[in-house]
C-alpha cells in the first residue's frame, strides 16, 4: 500500500481556509485517495475521496494533480470544531479485503 | 453515509477475564470488516481483517488466540479480548467497506470502544 506523508501539525484561526497536503509518491493506478477526520475518543469520520482532478462536497475540497503523487485537502472557513486529526490514506477501493493503513496524520488546531 | 456501530462504547473488566466488542454494519452488508487499536495520541494500528464465514487474517505481532475475531454474518463482527491484562487497555475501532458496485467504495468506521483492564 502507498505510504503517505503529511505535516504532523498545523495551526489556524477561525474563518481561515486550511490546506493540508499529503504526499503519496508510490500511489498505484487503482488507488483512491481518502481523507478522514478523527476527534479524540471517536472513530475516524469520512470526509472526502477522489481519484484525480478535483472533488468537492459540502465540507471540503480535494485537489489531486495529474501525476497523483500528492493531494491537498482544503477546508474552507474553519471553525473551532474543526480541531482534529486529519488522515490521508491511499489504497485500492475495489478490493474488498484490503484495509486502510494509517499514517501519523495531521493535527489541526483552530484558535479563535 | 453508511453507518458502522460498535458496542459497548466503553467497558471496564478485571484482569484475566474476557470481553467482547461488537461491530455492526447498520445499512449495508460487509463481507469484510477490519479491527484497529489505538493508543492515546497515536495513530490507528490495524490488528486484523475479519472475513465473513472464514478465519480472520491477523497482522504480524497480533496474537490470534488472544484477540478472537468472529464474523458470523454479513452485518456483525465481534472481537473478544481473552484473558485481558492491563496492557490490553486501549481504544478499539472497527471498520467496514461499503460495496457500491463500482470503483471508489468507501470504508466507514465505528465509534470505537474503550477497554480498560483493571
Amino acid at each position: 500500500l502507498a505510504k503517505t506523508t503529511q505535516p504532523i501539525s498545523m495551526d489556524s484561526y477561525e474563518g481561515q481556509e486550511v490546506n493540508i497536503t499529503c504526499s503519496h509518491n508510490n500511489i498505484a493506478t487503482n488507488d483512491y485517495i481518502t481523507w478522514y477526520q478523527q476527534f479524540p475518543s471517536q472513530g475516524p469520520r469520512f470526509i472526502i475521496q477522489g481519484y484525480k482532478t478535483k472533488v468537492t462536497n459540502e465540507v471540503a475540497s480535494l485537489f489531486i494533480p495529474a501525476d497523483r503523487k500528492s493531494s491537498t485537502l482544503s477546508l474552507p472557513r474553519v471553525s473551532l470544531s474543526d480541531t482534529a486529526v486529519y488522515y490521508c490514506l491511499v489504497g485500492p477501493s475495489n478490493q474488498a479485503g484490503t484495509a486502510l493503513i494509517f499514517g501519523k496524520g495531521t493535527t489541526l488546531s483552530v484558535s479563535s | 453515509g453508511a453507518v458502522v456501530s460498535q458496542h459497548p462504547s466503553w467497558v471496564i473488566c478485571k484482569s484475566g477475564t474476557s470481553v467482547k466488542i461488537e461491530c455492526r454494519s447498520l445499512d449495508f452488508q460487509a463481507t469484510t470488516m477490519f479491527w484497529y487499536r489505538q493508543f492515546p495520541k497515536q495513530s490507528l494500528m490495524l490488528m486484523a481483517t475479519s472475513n465473513e464465514g472464514s478465519k480472520a487474517t491477523y497482522e504480524q505481532g497480533v496474537e490470534k488466540d488472544k484477540f478472537l475475531i468472529n464474523h458470523a454474518s454479513l452485518t456483525l463482527s465481534t472481537l473478544t479480548v481473552t484473558s485481558a491484562h492491563p496492557e490490553d487497555s486501549s481504544f478499539y475501532i472497527c471498520s467496514a467497506r461499503e460495496p457500491t458496485g463500482d470503483s471508489g467504495n468507501t470504508i466507514y468506521f465505528g465509534e470505537g470502544s474503550w477497554l480498560t483492564v483493571v
